[in-house]
């Protein structure tokens, strides 16, 4: 069956640490996106890509970093830099104008 | 730059009960309006979608109706069931766009 796929479920990060959380889709969609989600807020944007070899900053893209070698991988490391990383992450994709597909999210939370 | 806005919740009702959560938005143009549901440690699903002015979206007896006079994509559905229970995102994308906007989102609890 087609799908986003997002592990770990769960990610446990020291302070300093960087950790990197997966998303693997093979629904052949050009454009991927990771979300931020904290209770009581919705959803923020943190990157997304809309090609192989591109990806574009959101709206809290501080204290992350992403590549896009694959189009099927889209990972999404949360470095030292970001102070309040605990939060459940969320990956998704699109193809043209359709909806969002979602993977099942990761929640990250600091030791 | 566009937003949406989505009653607070949580919102607990009653099995059978009418349901009404309410949806604005901000935007240029002509956005695509979506609501997304999220069951416990799940990701989103869509559950309905509406493209242009005064179009309905529909899916398992929720409807909404795309208001461009009101800025409005208010979710309804005639008799909520416990399996209902769920968080509810109001969303928007602009025209040509590739961003997705989320509301903050509504609790709903049903009791039996």
């Amino acid at each position: 069956d087609g799908g986003i796929t997002q592990s770990p479920k769960y990610l446990f990060r020291k302070e300093g640490q960087n950790v990197t959380l997966s998303c693997e889709q093979n629904l052949n969609h050009d454009a991927m996106y990771w979300y931020r989600q904290d209770p009581g807020q919705g959803l923020r944007l943190i990157y997304y890509s809309q090609i192989v070899n591109d990806f574009q900053k959101g709206d809290i893209a501080e204290g992350y970093s992403v590549s896009r070698e694959k189009k099927e991988s889209f990972p999404l490391t949360v470095t030292s830099a970001q102070k309040n990383p605990t939060a459940f992450y969320l990956c998704a994709s699109r193809f043209l104008n359709e909806k969002l597909f979602f993977g099942s999210g990761t929640q990250l939370s600091v030791l | 730059g566009d937003s949406v806005t989505q009653m607070e919740g949580p919102v607990t009702l009653s099995e059978e009960a009418f349901l009404t959560i309410n949806c604005t938005y901000t935007a240029t143009g002509y956005p695509s309006l979506f609501w997304y549901v999220q069951y416990p440690g799940e990701g989103l699903q869509l559950l309905l979608k509406a493209t242009k002015a005064d179009d309905k979206g529909s899916n398992k007896g929720f409807e909404a109706t795309y208001r461009k006079e009101t800025t409005s994509f208010h979710l309804e559905k005639g008799s909520v069931q416990v399996s209902d229970s769920a968080v509810y995102f109001c969303a928007l994308r602009g025209t040509g766009g590739f961003k997705t906007i989320f509301g903050a989102g509504t609790r709903l609890f049903v009791k039996a």
